[in-house]
């Protein structure tokens, strides 16, 4: 059971480098979303996609964009890390976007701006 | 605004005590609470919800929590606790939609420490 899948699980980057996130989800479902974790803020919603072919800002979107590839990817893209971006990434997946399934989460992506 | 409240950074118990993380929220309209924990190293894992109905929920590995409208809670309890349960705990909201945004609020995470 492989559910959601992040790749890179670490990466160390240069401010002004640009790189891209990978989530792949394999149950199916319709909506996914992007979070970053802080320590001591919980998750905020960078991104999400309600539906295949659809994105919407969530509440921290700047200097992020994203792209749902198809029904079952969903990247990030950062095109000029800068140091406030360092954090851990989580990536999730649910059924749908209007119903009250939880959402199914993978295991982060550790991210470390210099 | 809406919010999730969890005023505990960390709440230390003993194994084979019971357990409580307290959770609060504020928000507009119906709420719809869930609880996750999250291992070292590891995305956040469902634990259980409530939507409707009755006030207690029991869901994953022993766990209840109690929905208070009153006092705008759900605390999540567990009646004995284990080290495995050793974690960090999160309490999140979702609202249901006014005009088609259905969102989940976090709250900032409470570390559980179970000593033997």
């Amino acid at each position: 059971n492989a559910g959601v899948t992040q790749t890179p699980k670490f990466q160390v980057l240069k401010t002004g480098q640009s790189m891209t996130l990978q989530c792949a989800q394999d149950m199916n479902h319709n909506s996914m979303y992007w979070y970053r974790q802080d320590p001591g803020m919980g998750l905020r919603l960078i991104y999400y996609s309600a539906s295949e072919g659809t994105t919407d800002k969530g509440e921290v979107p700047n200097g992020y964009n994203v792209s749902r590839l198809n029904k079952r990817e969903f990247s990030l893209r950062l095109e000029s890390a800068a140091p406030s971006q360092t954090s851990v990434y989580f990536c999730a997946s649910s059924e749908t976007f209007w119903d009250n399934q939880p959402q199914h989460f993978g295991d982060g992506t550790r991210l470390s701006i210099l | 605004a809406q919010s999730v409240a969890q005023p505990e950074d960390q709440v230390n118990v003993a194994e084979g005590n019971p357990l409580t993380v307290k959770c609060t929220y504020s928000v507009s309209g119906n709420p719809y609470l869930f609880w996750y924990v999250q291992y070292p190293n590891r995305g956040l894992q469902f634990l259980l919800k409530y939507i409707t109905g009755d006030n207690l929920v029991k869901g994953s590995y022993g766990f209840e929590a109690e929905f208070n409208k009153s006092q705008t809670s759900f605390h999540l309890k567990k009646p004995s606790a284990l080290v495995s349960d050793s974690a960090l705990y999160f309490c999140a909201v979702r609202v249901k939609p006014l005009y088609n945004f259905n969102k989940f609020y976090f709250g900032s995470g409470t570390k559980l420490n179970v000593k033997p």
